[in-house]
């Protein structure tokens, strides 16, 4: 079945380093979506990306949705304390699955 | 404000009891979803509904049951049968199952076993 992997697991960075959480998925998707959860908090919807190829940004974070529409990436750059939480991608091919999230904890 | 309210905020349960999760929405939104969170994991589906008085299973539909006799609510009670119950439940909600639909989701109940 559909399978969506999340890598790293885990990623603590000095505040002003960039992070990357990269997604991987066995099947090729439609889409995908990304979303971020505080601690403590629940999902909220970040962006989506639909075409092969796209990117796009929001401030100090880029995401790219691969060639072949299996892979897509989330980058900060210069993150901040604000940015901890753990992001999560959602990739639809029939039904939507989530990975299991990359929880960013950033060191002032 | 519209938005997603799910009760209670923390439950126990005692072994073999059913406990029910509320969620309730005012988004008018067609679809809705459970979720579980365990530590460490991303969100499984437990079970979705697209219509009222329709809902299919997700992937770990074993040991819970839903209802969606109205459109703004979608009930999930957590039976006897599920035997490690204990984890964060979100409940989501999209305009409809579209392939485009961003989902929208309550702050959670986390459910223990005493």
């Amino acid at each position: 079945g559909q399978q969506v992997m999340q890598i790293p697991q885990y990623q603590h960075v000095q505040e002003g380093e960039d992070f990357t959480t990269y997604c991987n998925s066995s099947t090729t998707l439609s889409n995908i979506q990304w979303y971020k959860q505080r601690p403590g908090g629940h999902p909220v919807f970040l962006i989506q990306l639909v075409k092969s190829g796209e990117v796009k940004k929001q401030k100090r974070l880029t995401f790219q949705f691969g060639e072949a529409k299996k892979n897509s990436s989330l980058h900060i750059t210069a993150t901040q304390t604000t940015d901890v939480g753990t992001y999560f991608c959602a990739g639809r091919n029939n039904d939507m699955r989530f990975g299991a999230g990359t929880r960013l904890t950033v060191k002032p | 404000d519209g938005g997603i309210t799910q009760s209670p905020k923390y439950l126990f349960r005692k072994e073999g009891q059913n406990v029910t999760l509320s969620c309730e929405q005012n988004l008018n939104h067609d679809a809705m979803y459970w979720y579980r969170q365990d530590p460490g994991q991303g969100l499984r589906l437990i079970y979705y509904s697209q219509i009222v008085n329709d809902f299919q299973k997700g992937d770990i539909a074993e040991g819970y049951s839903v209802s969606r006799e109205k459109k703004e609510s979608f009930p999930l009670t957590v039976t006897s049968a599920q035997k490690n119950p204990t984890a964060f439940y979100l409940c989501a909600s999209s305009p409809s199952r579209g392939l485009n639909q961003p989902q929208h989701f309550g702050d959670g109940t986390r459910l223990s076993i005493l």
